[in-house]
């Protein structure tokens, strides 16, 4: 089963316009966390914000924050003011505890979506 | 310094060479990972070394190789690839296999296997 799902394929902003981006997650454990990595077509994985799952508070870091609600097990992405260099694949992505059977903190991530910011 | 470095950049090799890749991280990090990507998908892990032992293997085809000589060094041997080992190669760092520990990638190797 799919651990962690980002449905949207693509996505198309308006330079300087906010943009969320979805990610689902599955886990039974209680301690996980929840990561957000930005690809440009360089290829490197940049790191952009984290989540623990026992944060109480959003997490935020510069223009981006996470949407984070335990619940519903949801991580969105909400970039403010979109740059034209956001522009970019976005991986969500979660690392389980080690309690979790078959859970070994391996960082697993969603099959990524294409953001592009239009000028 | 907040870089893990990897090379080479790009390697194309035939399927009776033996290459190697390299990965360099001078953050005091003691967990370190290689992760392959194909062309738009997700990377998957491949290894994990954890104070410079294996800790995981994700079921990866022995003509793949991995070594730690020290803390700060990670290399993937490769021996008899196939066109379909064709990929990104990415490299991680983390301070260690903590939860909330973020994974610092390299830029990548592109590997093409002829």
């Amino acid at each position: 089963a799919q651990k962690i799902t980002q449905t949207q394929p693509g996505m198309f902003v308006q330079e300087k316009e906010a943009v969320t981006l979805d990610c689902t997650y599955d886990t039974s454990d209680q301690s996980y966390g929840l990561f957000w990595y930005k690809q440009p077509s360089s290829g490197e994985m940049i790191f952009l914000i984290y989540q623990g799952s026992y944060d109480e508070q959003n997490a935020t870091e510069g223009r981006y924050s996470l949407n984070f609600q335990k619940a519903r097990k949801s991580a969105n992405l909400v970039i403010s003011a979109s740059q034209l260099g956001d522009s970019a694949m976005y991986f969500c992505a979660m690392r389980e505890g080690r309690r979790v059977q078959g859970g070994s903190e391996k960082l697993v991530f969603g099959k990524g979506m294409k953001l592009t910011v239009n000028p | 310094d907040t870089e893990v470095t990897q090379t080479p950049k790009h390697l194309v090799m035939g399927m009776t060479n033996k290459k190697s890749l390299k990965c360099e991280q001078h953050m005091g990090h003691r967990a370190m990972y290689w992760y392959k990507q194909k062309a738009k998908k997700p990377p998957e892990l491949m290894f994990v070394y954890s104070y410079e032992k294996l800790s995981i293997n994700e079921s990866v085809p022995s003509r793949f190789s991995p070594e730690c000589p020290n803390s700060s060094l990670l290399n993937l041997h490769l021996h008899a690839l196939q066109p379909e080992d064709s990929a990104l190669y990415l490299c991680a760092s983390s301070l260690d296999r903590a939860t909330n520990e973020k994974l610092f990638f390299g830029s990548g190797t592109q590997l093409s296997v002829l």
